[in-house]
């Protein structure tokens, strides 16, 4: 079956630290990539898409992604972390018209 | 105003009561979904819309059942609501032209606790 891996159920980082946020998925077929962002008492907000165009994508806050497909990777960056970014992170993968396979999420945790 | 909406945001309930919670969207989109979110294991699909007449089971069903009642709104049903129930619900819609894109927009959740 195919599955999503973020490594890391939390993670720490200081404030103004690089952020790296680890989303690994199964299938050697190149799929669709997506990271979402949760804040606290909120739904789930669209971060970024992979969708076969630049392996590099650049998404909202600051924050970007680079497809690997040799890693079949899918890693999440942010260059300095800001207090606003502490949140729950999700990366999901499709393969099909119709399902999203979801990791199990990363809790970022800013430092002051 | 919010392009997907969900009723109630916060629910207690007891073993054993049916509840119903409700999803509205303005965005337009054919295809619907409800998930759950348990801590430490992401979002699991509990049924999914592709119009008012095709709705299918996801990977986590039992105990659930979902309404169709037009394109905009999507209800779940927990018919006898169970602890292990106790869970944050999210619905989300999208596009069926985004093709393999999937890309799905949430509604805020509704955070159901069942005594």
């Amino acid at each position: 079956a195919q599955s999503v891996t973020q490594l890391g159920s939390h993670v720490s980082v200081s404030e103004g630290a690089l952020v790296l946020l680890r989303c690994n998925y199964s299938s050697s077929v190149p799929p669709y990539l997506f990271w979402y962002v949760q804040y606290p008492n909120q739904g789930l907000q669209l971060l970024l898409k992979y969708t076969s165009a630049a392996t590099l994508v650049k998404g909202i806050n600051g924050f970007e992604a680079e497809f690997k497909k040799s890693e079949t990777s899918f890693h999440l960056t942010k260059p300095s972390a800001h207090m606003s970014d502490a949140a729950e992170y999700f990366c999901a993968v499709s393969y099909s018209n119709y399902q999203l396979i979801w990791g199990a999420g990363t809790k970022l945790i800013i430092k002051p | 105003d919010a392009d997907v909406t969900q009723t109630p945001r916060n629910r207690i309930t007891k073993t054993g009561k049916r509840i119903m919670l409700e999803c509205s969207q303005t965005k337009g989109h054919d295809r619907m979904y409800w998930y759950r979110q348990d801590p430490g294991l992401g979002l699991r699909l509990i049924y999914y819309s592709f119009d008012v007449k095709d709705i299918n089971k996801g990977e986590i069903s039992d105990g659930y059942s979902v309404s169709r009642q037009a394109q905009a709104k999507f209800s779940l049903s927990l018919e006898s609501a169970i602890p292990n129930q106790t869970a944050l619900y999210f619905c989300a819609t999208s596009d069926h032209t985004s093709g393999s894109r999937n890309e799905q927009f949430f509604g805020p959740g509704t955070r159901l606790t069942v005594l």
